[in-house]
């Protein structure tokens, strides 16, 4: 099986930066997602990496560092709306194995 | 309907009963998945199916059932429901498995077994 840590909260202030880390264990590592999930509802993607190094996209940025087996996501100019879940999860023989996920509150 | 969606979305179960989770996507995405999300333990892997035609087990798999009869609907069964299955119920599509090939999910269902 896989071995996924993320932690479990995070708190941070409206226009601030947070960074969610992520560390994994897997064999047949083919990428890492980031997903978001608001309270109640589905998850939605935010990012892929499959190449060791920084992906941009817009507020949100994603990095990946597989010979440490480990990524982060990187949230800036923090907003109310960005308070969520945010899910790591690893493809493995081609099936997604998640982390338990990384609740971040947004104050005012 | 765009997307995915899934029915019912809320059910409350006796225990012992048999209850079946549908599943439809329109995107004609060859795969399609079913996990169960639990406090604390995220999103778990219960059945995918990578084409029409296939499926295979996932992390936990132990008192569900899948079928894959075409492209559109993967619906899940729960033969005989216990306790332990209470949970939101999250199917997903993929266009195909390579690495890169985003999930997309559809809305949950919660059910709860008495």
């Amino acid at each position: 099986g896989q071995n996924i840590d993320q932690p479990t909260e995070m708190t941070a202030t409206e226009g601030a930066i947070v960074q969610i880390n992520c560390t994994y264990q897997t064999s047949g590592f083919n990428g890492l997602f980031w997903y978001q999930q608001h309270a109640g509802e589905a998850p939605t993607f935010l990012s892929y990496n499959v190449l060791d190094g920084l992906e941009e996209k817009g507020r949100f940025s994603s990095f990946l560092s597989r010979s440490k087996g480990y990524s982060y996501l990187l949230l800036k100019e923090l907003q109310m709306k960005d308070s969520a879940s945010y899910l790591c999860a690893v493809n493995s023989d081609y099936k997604l194995s998640f982390g338990a996920g990384t609740t971040v509150t947004v104050r005012a | 309907i765009a997307g995915i969606t899934q029915a019912p979305t809320s059910q409350i179960l006796a225990a012992g009963r048999r209850m079946t989770l549908r599943c439809t996507q329109d995107m004609r995405h060859n795969a399609m998945y079913w996990y169960r999300q639990d406090l604390g333990l995220g999103l778990r892997l219960i059945h995918y199916s990578n084409t029409a035609g296939t499926t295979g087990k996932g992390e936990v798999p132990d008192g569900y059932s899948v079928s894959r009869a075409n492209t559109d609907d993967f619906p899940l069964t729960l033969a005989s429901a216990v306790p332990s299955q209470t949970s939101v119920y999250f199917c997903a599509s993929s266009e195909g498995t390579s690495g890169s090939n985003e999930q997309f999910f559809g809305p949950g269902t919660r059910l709860t077994v008495l």
